[in-house]
Parts: structure tokens; C-alpha cells; sequence
């Protein structure tokens, strides 16, 4: 299985600052489409996952575009422009390359300071 | 709107049965594939199971492999899952998701299992 790993793990962040979170694949997710079979997640606290991101650097709908992704192949990144107060949670990237065995990153915790 | 509703989580013993169901709505269950993921307390997300929009093919975590079974009734658009042999690792709460442009685009609220004696 394809195993995703995250950096940080942890942030603190101002709000209005920007804010980038890693996230880094044992394979390539790229398929001989062009596209990276990579997401991102946000859990708020005490809510379920919400999609944000889709194949790489397609926002969800009704995601603010203060949340971009960018990246290819084993290498990705979710940036936030401005973070603001609403934006604390865990974020998961997660890869569906190999579907249906699917794997998630460990998450990564946003606070704000 | 697309909804996902799952339901039979509870409190159970070791060694025990039980069985989730999710009831879709909003979305023409039969054209797509479904999965289940769960969440341990404090933990992140474990994909879990998966079944294609027939039924006819069926992927399992080596976690829960020969104990989970996944099913699906595409006339009741409702999606089952039998956990048997139930383990403390397998509390978790659970979600079934839709899988659509290569992503669990809706999450519902999930159902909580806990294992416990």
C-alpha cells in the first residue's frame, strides 16, 4: 500500500498569515492521465471530514480559494493565503491512486495563536 | 441534497456482532462505488472496505479482512456492513462514503462502534 506522510504534524498560525501544510507519497500519483489521484480533507473540531481539494489542485465546492493545492507525483502541498479562525482543524491528504485500497496521511493539526 | 445517514453503531462485547447500515439519498446509488472509513478516538482515518456499484466485487483493510463483510441493496439504496468477531481495535467511529472524481466527496455523520467488555 501506498503510505502518505504529512509535515508538520502540528501548527500554530496568525490569523491572516499564510499557512502550508506537506504531504508526501511513497509512489507517484500520477496516472497516465495527467492527473494526481490526490486530496485533502479538513476536519473541524467535533464535525466529519470535510473534501477541500480534489486530483491534486481542484478546490471542492464552496471551498473558500484562499485553499489552493499544488504539487505532482509523490510531492504536494495545501496552502492557505489567509488563515482565519473558521480554518482550525485537522487536515489529512489523502491518495486514491491505488483505489480501492485507499491510505490517508496522519493529519495535521491547525490552531490558531 | 446528497445524504449519507448511518446508523447501528453501539456498544458491544468482544467476540460479538454487528451490523451498520447507510441509507443514501439525493444521488443514483447504483452508479456508484462505496466505501466505509473509520476514525479511532483521537485518531485519524482508517479506510476500511470497499464495494463496487454492482456489488459484484468487494476490497477489505487487512485489519478487518475475513471478519467485515460489506453489502449493498441498490433497491433500498442502503449499504450494509457485518462486523463480526468485533475487536477493541475496532472502535472506531464509521463512515460510509460516496466515491466520485476519485474522492469521498460527502461525509455523513458516521455511527460510533465500541468494543467493550
Amino acid at each position: 500500500d501506498i503510505v502518505m506522510t504529512q509535515s508538520p504534524l502540528s501548527l500554530t498560525v496568525t490569523p491572516g498569515e499564510p499557512a502550508s501544510i506537506s504531504c508526501r507519497s511513497s509512489q507517484s500519483l500520477l496516472n497516465s492521465n495527467g492527473y494526481n489521484f490526490l486530496n485533502w480533507y479538513l476536519q473541524k473540531p467535533g464535525q466529519s471530514p470535510q473534501l477541500l481539494i480534489y486530483l491534486g489542485s481542484t478546490r471542492a465546492s464552496g471551498v473558500p480559494d484562499r485553499f489552493s493545492g499544488s504539487g505532482s507525483g509523490t510531492d504536494f502541498t495545501l496552502k492557505i493565503s489567509r488563515v482565519e479562525a473558521e480554518d482550525v482543524g485537522v487536515y489529512y491528504c489523502m491518495h486514491a491512486l491505488q483505489t480501492p485500497r485507499i491510505t490517508f496521511g496522519q493529519g495535521t493539526r491547525l490552531e490558531i495563536k | 441534497q446528497v445524504q449519507l445517514v448511518e446508523s447501528g453503531g453501539g456498544v458491544v462485547q468482544p467476540g460479538r456482532s454487528l451490523r451498520l447500515s447507510c441509507a443514501v439519498s439525493g444521488f443514483t446509488f447504483s452508479s456508484y462505488a462505496m466505501h466505509w472509513v473509520r476514525q479511532a478516538p483521537g485518531k485519524g482515518l482508517e479506510w476500511v472496505a470497499f464495494i463496487s456499484d454492482d456489488g459484484s466485487n468487494e476490497n477489505y483493510a487487512d485489519s478487518v479482512k475475513g471478519r467485515f463483510t460489506l453489502s449493498r441493496d441498490n433497491s433500498k439504496n442502503t449499504l450494509y456492513l457485518q462486523m463480526n468477531s468485533l475487536r477493541a481495535e475496532d472502535t472506531a467511529v464509521y463512515y460510509c462514503l460516496r466515491f466520485s472524481s476519485a474522492a469521498f466527496d460527502f461525509w455523513g455523520q458516521g455511527t460510533k462502534v465500541t468494543v467493550s467488555s
